[in-house]
């Protein structure tokens, strides 16, 4: 079974320039999470989908991110303008179902603004 | 908020030296704990997933206890290896949140 497959998996921008990530999750995951991951932290929330719909999108600053999930399957989140404060690792990761069930999470991918 | 607290923060131990963590977490409205490891440049990989009070699971040498009503949960490595160096982080799911509040990691580093 293919894991959770992000891309890039590094990425290097200068501030204001705009930048997205993909994901595409494990087969037949209805739930999609996506997470920052700050140096030294533990990740946290962006968003979360549950199929085509974002059920806790409340800690997305949507003054430039956005993200979308069409078909309820693969997901995108973009950065527009960028900022020196958004370098960080940015995790997606998916379940079957939510709450006790675990999160399979991808690779990630490292962002840094310059 | 939920506060989610690891430690100690980072540990540096010898190979076949045995090592636990502490993952403290408010005890009311519990639903479930997640322990995962996270090696560099990898994907984060779970390792339990609990639920009750007293609650111990175990993984070849690595195992973990939860106890619900004082807010805490152990992870315990025997013999560390190596390859055993990674981030271990603990989220915690409780009623109401709806979500996993993960705790900074302990970054554990086993050398040879």
């Amino acid at each position: 079974e293919a894991g959770v497959v992000q891309s890039p998996r590094y990425k290097i921008i200068e501030k204001k320039q705009p930048v997205a990530f993909w994901c595409n999750p494990i087969s037949g995951h209805n739930t999609l999470y996506w997470y920052r991951q700050n140096l030294g932290q533990g990740p946290e929330l962006l968003i979360r989908y549950e199929n085509e719909e974002a059920v806790d999108d409340s800690q997305l600053p949507k003054d430039r991110f956005s993200a979308e999930r069409l078909k309820g399957v693969d997901s995108t989140l973009k950065i527009q303008p960028a900022e020196l404060g958004d370098s960080a690792v940015y995790l997606c990761a998916s379940s079957s179902l939510a709450g006790v069930y675990e999160q399979y999470f991808g690779p990630g991918t490292r962002l840094t603004v310059t | 908020i939920l506060n989610v607290e690891q430690s100690p923060q980072s540990l540096h131990v010898q190979e076949g030296d045995s090592t636990n963590f502490t993952c403290s977490f408010p005890s009311s409205n519990f639903y479930a704990l997640h322990w995962y490891r996270w090696e560099t440049a990898k994907s984060p990989e779970a390792l339990f997933v609990m639920t009750l009070n007293g609650d111990e699971k175990k993984k070849g040498r690595i195992s973990a206890t939860l106890n619900t009503k004082e807010g805490y949960s152990y992870l315990y490595i025997k013999g560390s290896q190596p390859e055993d160096s990674a981030t271990y982080l603990c989220a915690l799911w409780s009623f109401g949140a709806g979500k996993s509040t993960f705790g900074d990691g302990t970054t554990l580093t086993v050398k040879p």
